[in-house]
């Protein structure tokens, strides 16, 4: 399907565990971002990536890493989940050439960690 | 760091009644996004606007660069307009050579018939 997609939408994890959220984009887009949502907070960025193995810290970025080796896709490990870690996980692309730096989200990882 | 404050934080309003959300930041910005987060908590971008006003059907946001303030407006509010209603500060990021954006915590609104 045409978009961006992520996976799991739903995962329940317990402490200490490596976990690891997918985000796929069909249009190219040169940028991506991951975001958190908690309540009580904005959606913070945690990492953002400009081009295929190009990436840069956000807000947020300790206990999480992520790759970009293909435009289409950015996913987010988290190494040793905490409980601190359990939020509302987004993925958007933007692209930038157009000027508009409008982002495009997808539909949200809901993860616990227990 | 830009801050961004909206208000109010949560809004209940009937059916019908003109909505009002403001959004304020601290540094200036090169352009301002509004988005709408459904209750299935999708988000989807409304706006973006760097200057003056802008309509989509009942829609309307303004801003005001020089008092750093923009306004989100709703006309012959709906109950599917319920949702969470968030401002967006576009900048450079950290790393430079693109912008980023910096979210408000959102703006509840709830319309009952």
């Amino acid at each position: 399907d045409a978009g961006i997609t992520q996976s799991p939408r739903y995962k329940i994890t317990e402490t200490g565990r490596q976990v690891t959220l997918m985000c796929h984009q069909t249009w190219s887009h040169s940028y991506m971002f991951w975001y958190r949502q908690d309540l009580g907070h904005g959606l913070r960025l945690i990492y953002y990536s400009a081009a295929a193995d190009i990436t840069d810290k956000g807000e947020v970025p300790d206990g999480y890493v992520v790759s970009r080796s293909k435009t289409e896709n950015f996913p987010l490990t988290l190494e040793s989940a905490t409980r601190s870690q359990t939020s509302v996980y987004f993925c958007a692309s933007s692209d930038h050439r157009d000027g508009s730096y409008e982002q495009y989200f997808g539909p949200g990882t809901r993860l616990t960690v227990t | 760091k830009n801050e961004v404050e909206q208000s109010p934080q949560n809004l209940t309003a009937q059916e019908g009644e003109f909505i009002t959300i403001n959004c304020s930041y601290s540094v200036g910005i090169s352009a301002l996004h509004w988005l709408q987060q459904h209750p299935g908590g999708g988000i989807v971008s409304l706006f973006m606007l760097s200057s003056g006003k802008k309509k989509h059907g009942r829609l309307i946001a303004t801003i005001n660069i020089q008092e750093k303030h923009s306004s989100l407006h709703i006309t012959a509010s709906h109950p599917r307009d319920s949702a969470v209603y968030i401002c967006a500060v576009r900048s450079p990021l950290s790393g430079g050579g693109a912008d980023g954006l910096t979210f408000g915590k959102g703006t509840h609104l709830i319309i009952q018939p």
